[in-house]
Order: C-alpha cells, then structure tokens, then sequence
C-alpha cells in the first residue's frame, strides 16, 4: 500500500462549481500535512498547511481527520486559475522525518 | 531571497550514459531534498539531507544513483549508468527543518527542476 493516495482524476468542472478531494494516508505517526499547486510543466508551490481543526484560505478550506487517516481540499466557486494539479503531502517519522508526496489529483475548470 | 537553484534545467543522454545534476538551495535551508516526477505522478523521494547527513535514502536506487551535500550547502545528485525508465524530472527542494533559531513553517521550497530525457 501507498504511504499517501489521491484518486488521480481528471476532475472536470464548470466554472463556479464546488470540487472536493481526498487524500488517505498509512502511517498513523504522520505529523504534518500539506495541499500543494502544482502547474502544468512547473514546480510544486505551497497551497496551504492542513491543520488539525480544519482552516479556511479564501475559497480553499482543509481538512484533517486522524482517525480515518484522510485529509480534504475543498474549493469552491472554482475559477478557470484553478485548473491544476493538487498534491497532498505528509511528513512521516524517519530519524527525524520524511516529506511523502501523493500521486496528485488533476483539475480542470472549464468555461 | 533567492529561491533554490538547479542545473542543467533539461539532458538529453543515451541510455548507459551518466549525468548529473546540481542544486543550491536557500541560503540557511537545512534540509535539501531530491524528487523523481515522472510524468503523470507525483514526486518521489529520493534523498533527504539535514545539513550534510542523510535523513532518508530508502528509495534511491544506490546501484546507479548518488547523492552527496558537501559541507551542507549545495548538492550533486548522480546517475550512472542511465536507464530508459530515469527519463524524468528531477526536482531538488529546501526547508527550515533543523535550521537553528528560525521558525519552520513545514513548507518546501522546490527548484524549477531538471528534465532528463533517456534515449
């Protein structure tokens, strides 16, 4: 089994729609969680930290919940910007740590 | 601040060959780390330094690739000999991890990449 997996997509959506992604991951020990942008043919960038009471970028909400071992993305009013693809990733005990990335999920938001 | 340097940004080699990639990362960043992307999944960790030892190197396949991080600061990461299969981009990253008096927020910071091509 993977240490972390998204459902790679494609997700379609019309443009001011809400879109919804998840992430599970193996190890029950992983510390910190991360939504991360990557763009077509460009590196990955930061999107927001995932905190254990859910938080709120704009129209980026987080979510964290340990027992089910997931974390969520939300976005909603998608805007054609949007189109990219969303990688989770975990830190996972190793030493000290080690920063796991998923597969990712690609977005499209269509016109 | 200068963000995380990497070169050559695209290699084109044959199969057999070697090749090998630079990455300086910024400046007072403890912890460096080298990806594979391969197309159409997500980076997979190869190496991970924390000043010049290695945190992680369960997936670099030590029989054609190295990694080292001379005195801390930049790294060279190595392939020899070249397979079809490595054609891909590798992407060196930074973080505050480990960095004394500074507060680590957890987030990577990646170089544009290298893509190499296996012929």
């Amino acid at each position: 089994r993977k240490e972390v997996e998204q459902d790679p997509g494609p997700f379609n959506v019309p443009e001011g729609a809400t879109v919804a992604f998840n992430c599970t991951y193996s190890n029950s020990a992983s510390q910190s969680f991360f939504w991360y942008r990557q763009d077509c043919r460009k590196e990955p960038k930061l999107l927001m930290s995932v905190y254990s009471s859910g938080n709120e970028d704009g129209r980026f909400t987080a979510q964290l919940n340990r027992a089910s071992q997931y974390i969520s993305l939300l976005i909603r009013d998608s805007k054609l910007s949007d189109s990219a693809t969303y990688l989770c990733a975990v830190t996972v005990p190793s030493g000290t740590y080690k920063y796991i990335f998923g597969t990712g999920t690609r977005l499209k938001v269509l016109a | 601040e200068a963000g995380v340097a990497q070169s050559p940004r695209y290699k084109i080699i044959e199969k057999r060959q070697s090749v090998a990639f630079w990455c300086n990362p910024i400046s007072g960043h403890a912890t460096l780390y080298w990806y594979q992307q391969i197309l159409g999944q997500g980076p997979k960790l190869l190496i991970q330094f924390q000043n010049n030892g290695v945190v992680d190197d369960s997936q670099l396949p030590k029989d054609r690739f190295s990694a080292e991080r001379l005195k801390g600061v930049d790294s060279t990461l190595k392939i020899q000999p070249a397979k079809l299969e490595d054609s891909a981009v590798y992407l060196c990253a930074s973080s505050l991890e480990g960095t004394s008096g500074l507060t680590n927020t957890g987030e990577l910071f990646f170089g544009e990449g290298s893509r190499l091509t296996v012929l």
